[in-house]
């Protein structure tokens, strides 16, 4: 199975940007490479997803190494409310285990 | 509307009862899921419905059932549950269950306490 790594926990100060990395060297040509954040108490939240070229949203901005081993989230201004744990997730482009499956992630601490 | 909604909150109950989680959406997504989450730890998947059959079931024990009324709805039927079975139950759903680009939403939740 394709897995990621990423930092367990991460600080930022409010208003600076954030860059959460992600390694993912097993990845495979078709594998999306998928961005979900959890706050406390409430279901995972999309972020933003790519396969090779780097994405742009309302949330963030996702930039993706040329070989696709490595990838990495920005916040461009944290807020007190990004504070979450952010999952970096594999999803599969062939076979039956496409499903959405979550590693350890990245507790972000925003400071004011 | 990119709301999936579960239904209730909170539930606690008791070993012998039975009990069911609801989960309704209204994207018009053909997959639906069913995620276990204890505290501190990521969601793991337990069930993915595909066009209403069951498609995945990760080895959960049967005492968890699952049923996709219809496209729209999913439930997971609760029985003879294990005070180890206490955990946040969430509900997802995507277009489709086979496309790995497609964005998955998930609900808030259904906090579940066996006593």
């Amino acid at each position: 199975d394709a897995k990621t790594t990423q930092p367990n926990s991460m600080e930022s100060n409010e208003e600076e940007p954030v860059h959460l990395p992600c390694n993912h060297s097993t990845i495979s040509g078709t594998d999306y490479i998928h961005w979900y954040r959890q706050l406390p108490s409430q279901g995972p939240e999309y972020v933003i997803h790519g396969l090779t070229s780097n994405v742009n949203n309302r949330m963030a901005s996702l930039a993706i190494a040329e070989d696709r081993k490595s990838s990495t989230l920005i916040l461009h201004r944290a807020t007190l409310r990004d504070a979450a744990v952010y999952y970096c997730i594999l999803r599969l482009g062939s076979g039956s285990a496409r499903q959405l499956t979550f590693g350890s992630g990245t507790q972000l601490t925003v400071l004011p | 509307d990119t709301e999936v909604t579960q239904t209730p909150k909170h539930l606690v109950m008791g070993m012998t009862n039975k009990k069911s989680l609801k989960c309704e959406q209204h994207m018009g997504h053909r997959a639906m899921y069913w995620y276990k989450q204890k505290a501190k730890k990521p969601p793991e998947l337990m069930f993915v419905y595909s066009y209403e059959k069951l498609s995945i079931n990760e080895s959960v024990p049967s005492r968890f059932s699952p049923e996709c009324p219809n496209s729209s709805l999913l439930n997971l039927h609760l029985h003879a549950l294990q005070p180890e079975d206490s955990a946040l139950y969430l509900c997802a759903s995507s277009q489709e269950a086979g496309f790995s680009g497609n964005t998955i939403y998930f609900g808030e939740g259904s906090w579940l306490t066996v006593v």
